[in-house]
C-alpha cells in the first residue's frame, strides 16, 4: 500500500532560523495536505496543494509539491517559538478518500 | 458546534472491556474519518464514513473494531474486547464535501485510550 515517509524526523533549531522538512510518497498523489500538530494536540490543517509544481506561500511558510506529485516539501522561514509542534504531510491517492499521513517531523525551536 | 466534539477525551480500560467512542462532527459536514494515533506517530486511518453510509474500512485493525454513523451526523467507534496494543488515541475528523476534490479534514481533540 501507499507509504509516505518525511525526513528529518526530528529538527531542534535556533530561533530565527530557517527549518525544511521533506515528504515522499511511493505513489503518484492526486493531492497533498499539510497538517500541523501541537504537543498534547490535534492534527491542524495548513494547506492543500494539488497541481504539479505548485508552490503555495502562507507568510513565512512555503509549501511545495514536486512535478510527480510524488514529493512535496515545507519551508519556514525565521522560525519563533509559536513555530514549535510537529508537521505532518499527508496524501491522497486518485480515487480513494483516505489521508495517508506522513512519518512527521518534530520541530523544536531554541530561544 | 464550532468544531469536531470527541468525547471521552481520557479513557481507561481493563483488558476485555467494550468501549465505546463518540465523535460529533461539524454540522453539516458530508464526511467523517476516523483515525487511530500512536505515541510519537501520524495518524492512521481507520475508516470512512459518507454521510451514513461506510465506503471505507479497510484500516479498521480486526474485526474488534466497529464504527457507525447511524443518521450522517454523530458517530461511534466501537472497540470490542480491547487489547493493549489498541492503547492510543482516536481522532475523529470531518470534511465539508463528498465527491470530486476534497478540503481539509478538521480534526477534534482525541479520546486517549488505556488499556490496561
Amino acid at each position: 500500500g501507499q507509504q509516505v515517509m518525511q525526513i528529518p524526523q526530528y529538527q531542534h533549531v535556533q530561533e530565527g532560523e530557517d527549518f525544511t522538512t521533506y515528504c515522499n510518497s511511493s505513489t503518484t498523489l492526486s493531492n497533498i495536505q499539510w497538517y500541523k500538530q501541537r504537543p498534547g494536540g490535534h492534527p491542524v490543517f495548513l494547506i492543500q496543494l494539488v497541481k504539479s509544481g505548485e508552490v503555495k506561500k502562507q507568510k513565512r511558510l512555503t509549501f511545495q509539491f514536486g512535478e510527480a506529485k510524488k514529493n512535496s516539501s515545507l519551508h519556514i522561514t525565521a522560525t519563533q517559538t509559536t513555530d514549535v509542534g510537529t508537521y505532518f504531510c499527508a496524501g491522497r491517492d486518485f480515487g480513494n478518500e483516505k489521508l495517508t499521513f506522513g512519518t512527521g517531523t518534530r520541530l523544536t525551536i531554541i530561544p | 458546534g464550532a468544531g469536531v466534539s470527541q468525547s471521552p477525551r481520557y479513557k481507561v480500560a481493563k483488558r476485555g472491556q467494550d468501549v465505546a467512542l463518540r465523535c460529533d462532527p461539524i454540522s453539516g459536514h458530508v464526511s467523517l474519518f476516523w483515525y487511530q494515533q500512536a505515541l510519537g506517530q501520524g495518524p492512521e486511518f481507520l475508516t470512512y464514513f459518507q454521510n451514513e453510509a461506510q465506503l471505507d474500512k479497510s484500516g479498521l485493525p480486526s474485526d474488534r473494531f466497529f464504527a457507525e454513523r447511524p443518521e450522517g451526523s454523530v458517530s461511534t467507534l466501537k472497540i470490542q474486547r480491547t487489547q493493549q496494543e489498541d492503547s492510543a488515541v482516536y481522532l475523529c475528523a470531518s470534511s465539508l464535501g463528498a465527491g470530486g476534490l476534497k478540503g481539509p479534514q478538521y480534526f477534534g481533540p482525541g479520546t486517549r485510550l488505556t488499556v490496561l
